[in-house]
């Protein structure tokens, strides 16, 4: 099946700073997504993005399908920015949504 | 809006023990999915489902049984319960397999 590889597998920031967060996968793929989960356990979208890029405020993303990776970009990162963050990916003609193992970010005030 | 909804929130179980986790969503969606997820791990996929009386396996289905005979509701059903299954269970659903997925506030569940 399908591998979802994140990184980096940790992250500590000092609040303001910005990072990226990477997301390779090892086929090709119809659906990718990035979601948050804080430290209450709520999983929370950021973005359907199985290509292209986007943006919400703060966030953006960007995937390259034929290069089968996808990048999330944190700016002025905040406190409540900390938690762990998923991709996941169903690769093409499938059902399965698999996910990566997570990045854990912690935003340091 | 409800969207998808889990009961209960928190669950002890006995070794041996037979129990159902509920999921209902009240968003028409035809895709439905159970994932588990154990201490600093990602998800992983249970059963899923693409629509009524349509199931299927995921990544480590052993132990658990589910049905889906109506759009709304897919619940998980632990037969024997184990000390293995101590997770926290979380249900997804949406509008077809391959878009935005929105999941529920997940199930803790402890085997003792």
């Amino acid at each position: 099946g399908i591998q979802v590889e994140q990184s980096p597998p940790d992250l500590i920031l000092q609040e303001g700073a910005n990072s990226t967060l990477r997301c390779n996968f090892s086929d090709s793929v119809n659906n990718l997504q990035w979601f948050h989960q804080n430290p209450w356990g709520q999983l929370i979208n950021l973005f359907y993005i199985p290509s292209g890029t986007k943006q919400n405020g703060r966030l953006s993303a960007t995937t390259v399908a034929t290069e089968r990776y996808s990048l999330l970009y944190i700016s002025s990162s905040q406190t409540t920015d900390s938690g762990v963050y998923f991709c996941a990916v169903a690769s093409s003609g499938g059902f399965k949504t698999i996910f990566g193992a997570g990045t854990r970010l912690f935003v340091k005030a | 809006n409800a969207g998808v909804t889990q009961t209960p929130k928190f669950q002890v179980l006995k070794t041996g023990q037979s129990m159902t986790l509920q999921c209902a969503q009240d968003m028409n969606h035809e895709y439905m999915s159970w994932y588990r997820q154990d201490p600093g791990m990602g998800l992983r996929l249970i059963h899923y489902s693409v629509g009524a009386g349509i199931t299927d396996q995921g990544e480590v289905p052993n132990g658990y049984n589910v049905s889906r005979s109506t759009t709304e509701d897919f619940p998980l059903r632990l037969l024997s319960a184990a000390p293995s299954q101590t997770s926290v269970y979380f249900c997804a659903s949406s509008y077809q397999e391959n878009t935005e997925a929105f999941f529920g506030q997940g199930t803790r569940l402890t085997v003792v």
